[in-house]
């Protein structure tokens, strides 16, 4: 079964600096990776998403991906992170249900704090 | 319009009440979606309706009962929760081709409370 797996439960850094969170994903088939982001009391927005093709994923708010095949990972990093950064960071990936839509099954979560 | 909208956006309940979440999207999707969030875990998926019928219950109790009236509404009526049904509802809908990767937008949520 598909699944990914969300290695640090917090991120502590300070403002400006750069952060990865990481991900890991179990699968046998190609895979379909998403990163997505919850402020406090809100519901999901989508970070990026790696489909197919290049390897080095751009998203919003200047975070990025890169899918790692070899290493079965898919870390979202971004180079100066903001106060406004933090949030709960949810790693998923796409599991199709052939004809009825597909299903997210997330990672648990990484939660960022930005201090200053 | 991109959106996903659901209300009430906060609500509180006894175990023995009765009532309904809301779920409206207007991007033409075919596939939507109820997934549970309990606090501090991940979004887990209840429910999906593809084409306004029912096509996956991941064995969910019988007190939480979805019904999709048209293409473009999801309801969830609760009925004699439990106070661990306490979580965030969040719905979602994609389109559902096959050969798309069919992204999912969410809903902000309905925040519920089972007293």
């Amino acid at each position: 079964a598909q699944s990914v797996t969300q290695l640090d439960s917090q991120v502590p850094v300070f403002e400006e600096a750069p952060v990865e969170l990481r991900c890991n994903y179990s699968s046998s088939v190609s895979v379909y990776l998403f990163w997505y982001v919850q402020y406090p009391n809100q519901g999901l927005q989508l970070l990026l998403k790696y489909l197919s093709g290049s390897t080095l994923v751009k998203g919003i708010n200047g975070f990025e991906a890169e899918f790692n095949k070899s290493q079965t990972s898919f870390h979202l990093r971004k180079p100066s992170v903001h106060i406004s950064d933090t949030a709960e960071y949810f790693c998923a990936v796409r599991v199709a249900l052939f004809g009825y839509g597909n299903k997210l099954v997330f990672g648990a979560g990484t939660i960022l704090r930005v201090k200053s | 319009d991109t959106e996903v909208t659901q209300t009430p956006k906060h609500l509180v309940m006894g175990m023995t009440n009765k009532k309904s979440l809301k779920c409206e999207q207007h991007m033409g999707h075919r596939a939507m979606y109820w997934y549970k969030q309990k606090a501090k875990k991940p979004p887990e998926l209840m429910f999906v309706y593809s084409y306004e019928k029912l096509s996956i219950n991941e064995s969910v109790p019988s007190r939480f009962s979805p019904e999709c009236p048209n293409s473009s509404l999801l309801n969830l009526h609760l009925h004699a929760l439990q106070p661990e049904d306490s979580a965030l509802y969040l719905c979602a809908s994609s389109q559902v081709d096959a050969g798309s990767y069919n992204e999912q937008f969410f809903g902000p949520g309905t925040r519920l409370t089972v007293l």
